[in-house]
């Protein structure tokens, strides 16, 4: 058990709809990082919080937004999603940046039919 | 941007054989990373690596890491069935974040 948390494991939805996946990070870890992961694409960097402010961005769509909260735990939020938006979607956290190793979540499995 | 790309893409052996999986980088990095992923689970940390050592252990991890050639090895040892899982490297990207190569699925057959 890594002690983050994700939820929800699994969900499905349609094209067009918005969801909002949750990570609650280990106890201490200030920095959230949320990776998205497809057959076709690896594992892919999405956004980084580090004590509630954005750090760093990577590949992530404009329909995609994310924040981290005081009490650290952070949510992803999809809309107007596609199709293309099927994938696993992890949060990762660490006590600081990058050096130190990265803690992941289970992941969340996100189907968009 | 810095990535890692493992090869071979897929490996097949037998229990107890040894595995090796190299990683190559692009730019300088002060530490490299190992994960493994079971199937459709979450990222492990295997191994950290930092930019002066060459060679670092962990049980029957081997891992070597030559920042001349900007390329790093994991070797496995007398491999077991529960080693079947997919390895990733990781290269911090410019101090914010980390970028994962596509991973080696290696595969150990009983």
């Amino acid at each position: 058990d890594s002690g983050v948390t994700q939820t929800p494991k699994h969900l499905i939805t349609a094209t067009g709809q918005r969801v909002t996946l949750r990570c609650s990070p280990r106890s201490g870890d200030l920095s959230v990082y949320w990776y998205q992961q497809s057959l076709d694409q690896g594992l892919q960097f999405l956004i980084q919080y580090y004590n509630g402010e954005e750090r760093a961005k990577g590949n992530i769509l404009e329909r995609f937004s994310a924040q981290q909260f005081p009490d650290l735990h952070s949510e992803l939020n999809l809309s107007s999603l596609e199709l293309g938006d099927s994938a696993l979607y992890f949060c990762a956290s660490s006590v600081v940046g990058e050096s130190g190793e990265l803690f992941f979540g289970e992941g969340s499995r996100l189907t968009v039919l | 941007s810095q990535q890692g790309e493992e090869d071979p893409q897929a490996l097949s052996i037998q229990e107890g054989e040894n595995a090796t999986m190299n990683c190559s980088y692009k730019t300088s990095i002060n530490n490299l990373q190992w994960y493994r992923q079971n199937s459709g689970r979450g990222l492990v940390h295997l191994i950290l690596i930092r930019s002066n050592e060459r060679e670092k252990h962990s049980g029957r991890l081997r891992v070597t890491l030559d920042t001349s050639k900007k390329s790093s090895s994991l070797l496995i040892t007398a491999s077991r069935a529960a080693d079947t899982a997919s390895y990733f490297c990781a290269t911090p990207n410019y101090g914010q974040n980390f970028v994962f190569g596509p991973g080696t699925r290696l595969s150990v057959l009983p």
